[in-house]
């Protein structure tokens, strides 16, 4: 059980597009879901946590304008990079939360142009 | 704002070796433990968490870890690696009700030689 997917698994997109991530709990219901990022080598870093029916919270530093997310239902989250630019290439992680635990999905390779 | 402190970037260990991993944290509240491991290519993985009662916990494929709140501690082990346990190890932290995001620690690659 638990189990978190994301789609795509890798993206490669011309600097200036716009990117949709999305973010599924598979075999449960989850109200809350978190974007990290995750540089090379480096540990995960929360962005934005996504809360089912309402507004998602960014930690500070993170632009709510270019990571747009959305928590429509209770297995899908989505989150869309807006004019990406090269230095948005990353890692993006989601994770669903089920109680106090927090799954993973198995994330998604962005690189811009 | 917590954090969390990964004292082993790096680690290389024999087969059958013990493993200890280290993992500190600074919040004076309640918190939630967590260790998840990466195999390579692959996605993050919880190995054990704790939230409260008893101290030490077991996790999958033969981990445990102790919670000790005094020294805000919570030490990976595992007695004799495989070397199928080569992986990243993360520590990781949330605050009492659970629904804040994690804070991670730096991660500690582990590497093990047959």
């Amino acid at each position: 059980g638990a189990v978190v997917s994301q789609h795509p698994s890798r993206v490669i997109c011309k600097s200036g597009t716009s990117v949709k991530i999305e973010c599924r709990s598979l075999d449960f219901q989850a109200t809350t879901m978190f974007w990290y990022r995750q540089f090379p080598k480096q540990s995960l870093m929360l962005m934005a946590t996504s809360n089912e029916g309402s507004k998602a919270t960014y930690e500070q530093g993170v632009e709510k304008d270019k990571f747009l997310i959305n928590h429509a239902s209770l297995t899908l989250s989505t989150l869309t990079v807006t004019s990406a630019h090269p230095e948005d290439s990353s890692f993006y992680i989601c994770s669903a939360r089920d109680g106090k635990t927090q799954y993973f999905g198995p994330g998604t390779r962005l690189t811009v142009l | 704002a917590q954090s969390v402190s990964q004292h082993n970037h790096h680690v290389i260990l024999s087969e059958a070796a013990s493993l200890e991993l280290g993992c500190n944290y600074s919040y004076g509240g309640t918190v939630n433990l967590f260790w998840y491991v990466q195999y390579p290519g692959q996605h993050l993985q919880l190995l054990l968490k704790y939230f409260s009662g008893d101290p030490l916990v077991k996790g999958i494929k033969g981990f445990e870890a102790e919670f000790i709140k005094s020294k805000f501690s919570f030490n990976l082990r595992k007695p004799s690696v495989q070397w199928s346990d080569t992986a990243e190890y993360f520590c990781a932290v949330s605050l009492g009700g659970g629904a804040d995001g994690l804070t991670f620690g730096k991660g500690t690659h582990l590497i093990i030689q047959p």
